[in-house]
């Protein structure tokens, strides 16, 4: 078992959608909390950082850490054709873990 | 600002052979990680330096090496390369170490290597 989850998707919505992106993990030592948007021949660019649990909010964009079961979310309001890249979700304690990432495409 | 630069952004090399791959972080950041990014297994996690100073490495095989110059700069050296070591490697500076703690990354546009 991965110690970070996420499944690779593709997820595919009509512009508009709120989108739910997911990962679970399983080390009880994660403390720092990322969400990370990678366009396509393009390294990952930070989106959200959350120090253990609690929502955070930013724009179209709602990170939530639930620590007591191990499970993140990233939601984005009325998401734009522009919003269509891969979401990687990572976290820390002494270095970083990604998940597979989600590949997004949200359709005009 | 210029953000993180890596060289070459593309790599052919055959079975056995060695590369190195460079990358130059933003002005002023001290800390460089490196990545390797593949379909089935994802960012990976391979060695942070910082002011020259190796602070971290990943779970991979000696073969992976790197170093870090007085300027910040730092590449990063496969040896002996195998076709499971196609992939995109990415680097990352940032202005404080990160392993241990938070600090935010800048992650580079990589270097697709090709391994035949």
């Amino acid at each position: 078992q991965k110690e970070v989850e996420q499944d690779p998707g593709p997820l595919s919505v009509p512009e508009g959608a709120i989108v739910s992106l997911n990962c679970t993990y399983s080390n009880s030592a994660f403390q720092y909390f990322m969400w990370y948007r990678q366009y396509s021949r393009k390294g990952p660019e930070l989106l959200m950082y959350t120090y253990s649990s609690g929502n955070k909010e930013d724009g179209r964009f709602t990170a939530q850490v639930d620590k007591s079961s191990k499970y993140i979310s990233l939601f984005i309001r009325d998401s734009q054709p522009s919003d269509s890249a891969t979401y990687l979700c990572a976290m820390s304690y002494n270095d970083m873990r990604f998940g597979a990432g989600t590949r997004l495409t949200v359709k005009p | 600002k210029a953000g993180v630069t890596q060289t070459p952004r593309y790599l052919i090399k055959t079975r056995g052979q060695q590369v190195t791959l460079s990358c130059s972080p933003i002005s002023g950041h001290r800390s460089v990680s490196w990545y390797q990014q593949t379909p089935g297994q994802g960012l990976q996690f391979l060695f942070e330096y910082f002011s020259e100073t190796q602070r971290n490495k990943g779970n991979f095989p000696g073969r992976f090496s790197g170093r870090q110059f007085s300027n910040s700069r730092s590449e990063m050296n496969v040896s002996t390369l195998e076709l499971g070591d196609s992939a995109l490697y990415l680097c990352a500076s940032s202005g404080q170490p990160t392993s241990g703690t938070y600090n935010e990354q800048f992650f580079g546009p990589g270097t697709r290597l090709t391994v035949l």
